[in-house]
Formats: structure tokens, C-alpha cells, sequence
């Protein structure tokens, strides 16, 4: 199947710096990407989604100016929390269809802020 | 989207053949079934898709009924390494789209 990488796979980092996560399609392109939080013991909530070339759609209750998304091209999404924060400590992940009713899912990022 | 509803957890032991259902009593007309399973710090893995009748791959079989308001995931002879989260999703048929994540299935299973 169609491979999705996500980097870092971890990331600790200070209260109110940023930090990036990256998403790629490895060997298709995706016009759209989506991001999801995941905190212990539930299941993935949706960020937002991540179009090539235009501004991302973010789901109610996502602060789009905190949750940066950038889909600057057709194998890469990027992710970055701004000014984090402790409660944004959590295990993100990243997805991309290859054009069927499948979506391929990045390994996740675990986020935590000290 | 048509919502889920599957069991909280389930226990089996190693070797025996476990079954996951599903119900999702408003799927649409297009709209396919799909099995992910979520090991602990990982994303999800697809497992198996269906519209209808059976599917088998060589992970899994999904069998849905004629009506299509449920389904049932069976794993074959499950090891200690089948222990996950099993999501069950309906997804579109113009595309996987944003997919709504339910709270999963936690299978164990023991030696």
C-alpha cells in the first residue's frame, strides 16, 4: 500500500516555542491531507484538513492561528503548534488517500510539552 | 456520516478465531465498511474493506448482511500480536474524505 511518513516520531519542547510537524506522501501525491489529535485512551478527533495550494478547513473548536497547516506541495503537510503549551502534549497523526476509498495513515507524532 | 457502534473491549487467547460487529444502521447506499487497527504510539492500519457479502484478504474477513446495517471483523487464530484498537468506519464512495473515528474495539488477547 501507499506509504505516509510523519517527522519528528517524537518531540519534546518548552512551554510557548513552536514546533513543526511534517507529513509526506512517499510514492503518491495527495491533493489532501488530514490531521488528527489523539489523546490517551481515545480514539482520533480531526483537526483539520490540509489542501494543497489553498487554505486548510479546520474543525470546530481548532484555533486555526495555534494549529498551523501548510500544504505547499502535492507530497507535503505541515503542522505546526505555535506557542505550545502543556495541554497540547498529545499523539498527532497524519493521513492521505491515494485516490480510493483507503486512507494511509502517518505513524503519529507524540507531542510533549514541558 | 453514518455513526458506529461497536464493543468496548473484548478478550480472547491466543489461537482462537475472534469476531468484532459493528452496527451502522444509517449507512448510505455508497458507502463501504472499513477496518483499521491501532497498535499503542502508532496510526492506524487498514485492515480490510467491504460493501457487501464478504470480503477475505489475508489478514481478516469481513462478512456483511444483506441489509448492511452491520458488520463483523473475524481475525483467524489471533496471537498475543493481534492485541489493538479495531475501528470500524463507513466511508464514502467518492473517497475515504474525513473519516469519523469512533472509540474503537480494544481486543486483548492472552497466552
Amino acid at each position: 500500500g501507499a506509504v505516509v511518513s510523519q517527522h519528528p516520531s517524537w518531540v519534546i519542547c518548552k512551554s510557548g516555542t513552536s514546533v513543526k510537524i511534517e507529513c509526506r506522501s512517499l510514492d503518491f501525491q495527495a491533493t489532501t491531507m488530514f490531521w488528527y489529535r489523539q489523546f490517551p485512551k481515545q480514539s482520533l478527533m480531526l483537526m483539520a484538513t490540509s489542501n494543497e495550494g489553498s487554505k486548510a478547513t479546520y474543525e470546530q473548536g481548532v484555533e486555526k492561528d495555534k494549529f498551523l497547516i501548510n500544504h505547499a506541495s502535492l507530497t507535503l503537510s505541515t503542522l505546526t503548534v505555535t506557542s505550545a503549551h502543556p495541554e497540547d502534549s498529545s499523539f498527532y497523526i497524519c493521513s492521505a488517500g491515494a485516490g480510493g476509498t483507503e486512507a494511509f495513515f502517518g505513524q503519529g507524532t507524540r507531542l510533549t510539552v514541558v | 456520516l453514518a455513526k458506529t457502534t461497536q464493543p468496548i473491549s473484548m478478550d480472547s487467547y491466543e489461537g482462537q478465531e475472534v469476531n468484532i460487529t459493528c452496527s451502522h444502521n444509517n449507512i448510505a447506499t455508497n458507502d463501504y465498511i472499513t477496518w483499521y487497527q491501532q497498535f499503542p504510539s502508532q496510526g492506524p492500519r487498514f485492515i480490510i474493506q467491504g460493501y457487501k457479502t464478504k470480503v477475505t484478504n489475508e489478514v481478516a474477513s469481513l462478512f456483511i448482511p444483506a441489509d448492511r446495517k452491520s458488520s463483523t471483523l473475524s481475525l483467524p487464530r489471533v496471537s498475543l500480536s493481534d492485541t489493538a484498537v479495531y475501528y470500524c468506519l463507513v466511508v464514502g464512495e467518492s473517497g475515504y474524505s474525513t473519516l469519523t473515528f469512533g472509540k474503537g474495539t480494544m481486543l486483548l488477547v492472552s497466552p
